[in-house]
Formats: C-alpha cells, sequence, structure tokens
C-alpha cells in the first residue's frame, strides 16, 4: 500500500526539541521530493520544510535556523529535526509527498500531533 | 503572497457548492486545492487548476481563469464535508503558499 506514516510527536516543555520520523511505504521514495507541513489549531496549512531527491533543503523564512529536515533512502525515512520550541510550533504535522516542477503533494500521511506545554 | 478564502461555505445536498481563492495575479499560477478531514490525511483533489487526481470523483473540478480561482463540487454529498485548503508555488522566499481553508458544511 502507498503510505506515508509519521510518528515522534508528543508533549515537550518550551525550549525543548524534538525529532519527528515519517515511513514511506508503496513507492519509490528516492524518486520523490519530500516535505513538513503543519496545522496549527485554529490555523490553516503551513508548509515548514522541503528536500529534494538531489538539492535541498528547502524551508520558509520563519522557521530557518530552527529546523532541520533529512531523509534515510535506504530506509524510506523522512524527519524533521525541531529545535527551540515554542508555543507556536504546537501543531499536526504532516509528511507530504512532492510532485510537479512547482510542488504540490500528491500524498500525505495522517500526521503527528505536537504539543509544546509546561 | 497571500491566499484568500471564505471562512466557510453552506451548501444542501445534492447542489452545487463554489469556494473561491483570490490572490493577486493568481491566474498567471497554477492552483491546488486540498481536501482535508478530522483525523485523516490530506488529499489532493485538484492540481494545475483544473486536473483530477486518479480515485478523485468527476463531481470535483477547478478553474482558474482569472482572481479568484475556483474549486466547483457539483451533486454534494455528505461525505464531501470537511475543510479545503488552496495552494500555489511562489518564486519568493517561502515556495508554498496555502489559503487559509474553507469549512464546507452540508446541510
Amino acid at each position: 500500500e502507498v503510505q506515508l506514516v509519521e510518528s515522534g510527536g508528543g508533549l515537550v516543555p518550551p525550549g525543548g526539541s524534538l525529532r519527528l520520523s515519517c515511513a514511506a511505504s508503496g513507492f519509490a521514495f528516492s524518486s520523490y521530493d519530500m516535505h513538513w507541513v503543519r496545522q496549527t489549531t485554529g490555523e490553516g496549512l503551513e508548509w515548514v520544510s522541503g528536500i529534494g531527491t538531489v538539492d535541498g533543503p528547502f524551508y520558509p523564512g520563519s522557521v530557518k535556523g530552527r529546523f532541520t529536515i533529512s531523509r534515510d533512502n535506504a530506509k524510506n525515512s523522512l524527519y524533521l529535526q525541531i529545535y527551540s520550541l515554542t508555543a507556536g510550533d504546537t501543531a499536526i504535522y504532516y509528511c507530504a509527498r512532492g510532485v510537479g516542477g512547482h510542488w504540490h503533494f500528491d500524498l500525505w500521511g495522517r500526521g503527528t500531533p505536537v504539543t509544546v506545554s509546561s | 503572497y497571500v491566499l484568500t478564502q471564505p471562512p466557510s461555505v453552506s451548501v444542501a445536498t445534492g447542489k452545487t457548492a463554489t469556494i473561491t481563492c483570490g490572490g493577486y495575479d493568481i491566474g498567471r499560477k497554477s492552483v491546488h486545492w486540498y481536501q482535508r478531514k478530522p483525523g485523516q490525511a490530506p488529499v489532493l483533489v485538484i492540481y494545475n487548476d483544473g486536473d483530477r487526481p486518479s480515485g478523485v470523483p468527476g463531481r470535483f473540478s477547478g478553474s482558474n481563469s482569472g482572481n479568484p480561482a475556483t474549486l466547483t463540487i457539483s451533486r454534494v454529498e455528505a461525505g464531501d464535508e470537511g475543510d479545503y485548503y488552496c495552494q500555489v508555488w511562489d518564486s519568493g522566499s517561502n515556495p508554498v503558499i496555502f489559503g487559509g481553508g474553507t469549512k464546507l458544511t452540508v446541510l
């Protein structure tokens, strides 16, 4: 089955760090750009990082320096390391497969929730 | 770059729902649309303005001939309830832009 499964979310104190994982199956993972998108409480979707098959990583200015995306093609896995967490990072984090010369996302996981609170 | 969507749209079962997505010169961009239901993975329903991924019902269609771009759902069903987001690629420092989302309620 073609799918993405995120893990690693949870409750983290402000200032802490967290590593999210995304396990891909059913498709040639190494042939696709991969991304992380988050859904904050009461807000819409926000793209937070991407990594290409041969280029990247890419980040929006809002998270640059605190988020690190990486991939392990041998393990069909995508990762997101988040540092210096704040309440504003509380969200559901989705892993998504990017397609097209100008990215859109044709496959998503169900997401993993991250809550930043003391 | 900012994409503007109405917060909510309500439509009766069997009728047509239209969700708009406004942005500067949006007709020059490719617009993509996603459906998100609580607890489920988001689903791409329209890409490149009006193309439909395999498995998406033909009741879903998209248009981008000006401002705004639109997602149209014909013969709306209860199962179409959820949040719908438009998305474009932009050449600025943040290349992936999502609209604020529209909650579709089926009456």
